[in-house]
């Protein structure tokens, strides 16, 4: 079946900039999460969702970011006034209810100039 | 907070080789662990987990074994091939909350014919 999908794959935009990366999860996968990937940083968490309702907002390092999940799938995560060190490839991974098992997206790959 | 440390990389070995990847972990109570692989220009995949003390987990050769004593979750394989070339990252997810992944930095693993 098909797994994780996020678009765009590549996003280059200029510093103050707002931009929004998509998350598909796979169908029937209650659980959603992003994560960032960065070479300074490694693997962050940044938010999860179960449903339409987010829990842990724990991750998210400003008040620039948000993210907002609809009708249980889609996920969309914004980034408002882009500053250069958001640059870094944003993954998101979906999972059943109560697994502990999370599908990964192949990533949005964010530069910011 | 919880963490978890991955030895630093790259490593190299030649094809056939043995290989270890040490992993250890800081948490409160005993968290499930993981070890995610991410191949050159794909995204995050589950390799093996391991959900309680002395568990051991496996999958294409690959084996670590969850040791609540030294609190680690060593990555080890007999026989390396070139096709393991990739970058391995150490997980946790804690008893509590959300099931989010705490990553280590990731090791970088290239296998020479």
């Amino acid at each position: 079946g098909a797994g994780v999908s996020q678009s765009p794959s590549n996003k280059v935009t200029e510093k103050g900039k707002d931009v929004e990366l998509r998350c598909d999860p796979i169908s029937g996968h209650t659980a959603l999460y992003w994560y960032r990937q960065s070479l300074g940083q490694g693997l962050e968490f940044l938010i999860y969702f179960q449903g339409n309702s987010a829990p842990d907002k724990s991750g998210l390092p400003s008040d620039r970011f948000s993210a907002e999940r609809t009708g249980g799938s889609v996920s969309t995560l914004t980034i408002q006034r882009t500053q250069q060190e958001d640059s870094a490839v944003y993954l998101c991974a979906s999972a059943r209810g109560g697994s502990e098992t999370q599908y990964f997206g192949p990533g949005t790959r964010l530069l910011v100039l | 907070g919880d963490s978890v440390t991955q030895m630093e990389g790259p490593v190299t070995l030649s094809e056939e080789a043995f290989l270890t990847i040490n992993c250890t972990y800081t948490a409160t109570g005993y968290p499930s662990l993981f070890w995610y692989v991410q191949y050159p220009g794909e995204g995050l995949q589950l390799l093996l987990k391991a959900t309680k003390a002395d568990d051991k987990g496996s999958n294409k050769g690959f084996e670590a074994t969850y040791r609540k004593e030294t609190t680690s979750f060593h990555l080890e394989k007999g026989s390396v091939q070139v096709s393991d070339s990739a970058v391995y990252f150490c997980a946790l997810t804690p008893i509590q909350g959300a099931q989010k992944l705490v990553f280590g930095q990731g090791t970088r693993l290239t296998i020479n014919p």
